[in-house]
């Protein structure tokens, strides 16, 4: 059984740019889950979909968002990207609530 | 105050040694995780616990709801155990909420 893959590993982007992230759960697995890590932060969530629909949302401006595809694949943008986005972006999925989690190795996104 | 607290946040071993991590939490919780990580970044959950006690191999969790706590043992620890471990507790959102993590480094 395939994990939680995510692409791609690295990416280094300059401030104003937008970036997207892709997330492909394992199979049959329908929620899938983002999260932000930072040294400063740490691990902070992002945002969570199910079955194509967002069921919740951190703490984080409108810069930052996401949809799901009816295949559960998932992609998050950050749109005008600042320094301070350089982080490690993790997903993770689930078959469903209060099931455990399987996380993808992350995407290490640099802004320059 | 954070809403999940880990101790020790470092915390080194010699190869063989029995170790313990603490996570206290100050919010009502269906389930709470334990993950690893290592260099690297990549994270593998580790258990998922609503109460009592669960064993993996050489890796024991126990959570008190009563107390707001839980533990993760390593008995016989080993260089390869040597990672960031991540409480985090899910307060019946999907909204994980983490603790700052726990280094463990253990030495031959």
């Amino acid at each position: 059984k395939a994990g939680v893959t995510q692409t791609p590993r690295y990416l280094i982007k300059t401030r104003g740019q937008q970036v997207t992230l892709s997330c492909s759960p394992i199979s049959g697995h329908r929620s899938v889950s983002w999260y932000q890590q930072t040294p400063g932060q740490g691990l902070q969530f992002l945002f969570e979909y199910f079955s194509e629909t967002q069921r919740n949302k951190g703490n984080f401006p409108g810069r930052f968002s996401g949809r799901q595809f009816s295949n559960s694949r998932s992609e998050m943008n950050v749109s005008t990207l600042e320094l301070g986005d350089s982080a490690l972006y993790l997903c993770a999925s689930s078959e469903a609530r209060n099931y455990g989690y399987t996380f993808g190795s992350g995407t290490r996104l640099t802004v320059v | 105050k954070n809403e999940v607290e880990q101790s020790p946040q470092n915390l080194t071993a010699q190869e063989g040694e029995f170790i313990t991590i603490n996570c206290s939490y100050s919010v009502g919780i269906s389930a709470l995780h334990w993950l690893q990580q290592h260099p690297g970044g990549g994270i593998v959950s580790l258990f998922m616990l609503s109460s009592g006690k669960k064993k993996h191999g050489r890796l024991i969790a126990t959570i008190n709801i009563q107390e707001k706590h839980s533990s993760l043992h390593i008995t016989a620890s080993h260089p390869r155990d040597s990672a960031v471990y991540i409480c985090a507790v899910a307060p019946g959102t999907d909204k994980l909420i983490f603790g700052t993590g726990t280094r463990l480094q253990v030495f031959p």
